[in-house]
């Protein structure tokens, strides 16, 4: 089935760095990549997506890439800051039979300190 | 709006007693889900409704049934809790703009099964 897999599984960066975390889906039909982030007992929101006839998109610190030859896609954070600090889920969507579905990957944790 | 509302927030439950969380959305949104989520293992669908009237399962169904009541309103049952469910459940629902598919979450119930 499908399948998209993410990583690091954590990550610590000092206050001022950039952080980047990865992607890969398995299903070519996915076109929609959305990113969330979970801060620590709140419910996952959405901080950016791009779509796959875009290659790169970029929300003033964070940006997003995309590589459907590859099928992998990547956020970036730069100027890390503390509250930047949370889990962060990758997703990939299909549209099949008029259903969206979003598969998750695991999640990354980061930890910005200052 | 008050946007995606959940009930309970918490809940303990003896293995095989069996509970409902109810899930409600103000925005009008054709699409609903219901997520489970454990530590490493990201957010995992159980099921889904397109829409009024339609439901149908996700990756993680076992165990749990479903009832898309009204458009605002989609509700997830555990017949006979076992400890293997105890988790966060999300709720969540969305609407489609082209190609875009934006998933809102509601706040989550934390369940533990003893």
């Amino acid at each position: 089935g499908e399948n998209v897999e993410q990583h690091p599984s954590t990550l610590s960066v000092q206050e001022g760095d950039s952080a980047v975390i990865k992607c890969t889906y398995s299903d070519s039909a996915s076109n929609y990549f959305p990113w969330y982030k979970q801060e620590l007992g709140k419910r996952p929101q959405l901080i950016i997506d791009i779509r796959s006839n875009v290659g790169e998109k970029k929300d003033q610190r964070i940006a997003v890439t995309l590589n459907k030859t590859a099928k992998h896609f990547s956020l970036h954070i730069t100027e890390t800051q503390p509250e930047d600090s949370a889990v962060y889920f990758c997703a990939a969507s299909s549209f099949s039979g008029g259903y969206n579905k979003l598969i998750f990957g695991a999640g990354t944790r980061l930890a910005v300190h200052p | 709006n008050a946007g995606v509302t959940q009930t309970p927030k918490f809940q303990v439950l003896k293995t095989g007693q069996s509970m409902t969380l109810q899930c409600a959305q103000d925005m009008n949104h054709n699409s609903m889900y219901w997520y489970r989520q454990d530590p490493g293992m990201g957010l995992r669908l159980i099921y889904y409704s397109a829409s009024e009237g339609t439901t149908d399962k996700g990756e993680v169904p076992n165990g749990y049934n479903v009832s898309r009541l009204n458009k605002r309103e989609f509700s997830l049952r555990l017949e006979s809790a076992a400890p293997s469910q105890t988790s966060v459940y999300f709720c969540a629902s969305s609407i489609r703009q082209g190609a875009r598919e934006t998933q809102y979450f509601g706040p989550g119930t934390r369940l533990l099964v003893l």
